[in-house]
């Protein structure tokens, strides 16, 4: 029962350069979200999705991309990475039931040059 | 907008001895869910315990029991006969009952808490 896996667990990047954040959930949940933390703070949420083909905007979406093609995978996309998105970034999934917590993955650390 | 406040950045506590976590939280909705999350070291996000606000009865799970007071707006975690292992970051988190609002997870600022062996 591996839960949310996150890859890569790390990454350095140079300023400009794009990548992918891989998240993928083998529990069919519906909901799906990523988060970042900055130190000293907690989670915030980049873009979330309610269901394949769905996502919406969080609270700081700008500087990334994120789709939904199937219930299990939400990737999140930096097209052109900044030194501001250094930050660990977590996926979180849920069940669409009212009273479920979001199971969260391992995190991956993310530094920009 | 949703607010949590953490008021302790840190706090210690004797092994085998109990302390609380504050948390308070600025809302003007009437249903909502609060969480208690422990960051490890491993940096792992761990579901603590949950309260729905429309539940009177304050949540409990094992030695972790919460006191929760809506009108107040206070969510409040005690852990009980601490051990090494409780060691972390721990975030109490806010999210709405309904519509879009009810994916997002507000979080307070964390308080570190440190056990004495």
């Amino acid at each position: 029962n591996a839960g949310v896996t996150q890859t890569p667990k790390f990454q350095v990047l140079k300023t400009g350069q794009s990548m992918t954040l891989q998240c993928a959930q083998d529990m069919n949940h519906e909901y799906m979200s990523w988060y970042r933390q900055d130190p000293g703070m907690g989670l915030r949420l980049i873009h979330y999705s309610v269901g394949a083909g769905i996502t919406d905007q969080g609270e700081v979406p700008n500087g990334y991309n994120v789709s939904r093609s199937t219930t299990e995978d939400f990737p999140l996309r930096l097209l052109s990475a900044a030194p501001s998105q250094t930050s660990v970034y977590f996926c979180a999934s849920r069940s669409g039931s009212q009273n479920q917590p979001q199971h969260f993955g391992d995190g991956t650390r993310l530094s920009i040059l | 907008a949703q607010t949590v406040t953490q008021s302790q950045p840190e706090m210690s506590v004797q092994e085998a001895e109990t302390v609380t976590l504050s948390c308070t939280y600025d809302t003007s909705e009437s249903d909502y869910y609060l969480f208690w999350y422990k960051q490890p070291p491993s940096r792992q996000m761990i579901l603590v315990i949950r309260q729905e606000a429309y539940k009177q009865q304050n949540a409990t799970e094992n030695r972790f029991s919460v006191n929760f007071q809506k009108a107040a707006k206070s969510f409040s975690l005690k852990i009980s006969d601490s051990q090494l292992g409780d060691a972390a970051m721990y975030f109490c988190a806010y999210r709405s009952f309904y519509g879009g609002g009810s994916e997002k997870l507000v979080f307070g600022k964390g308080t570190k808490l440190t056990v004495n062996p």
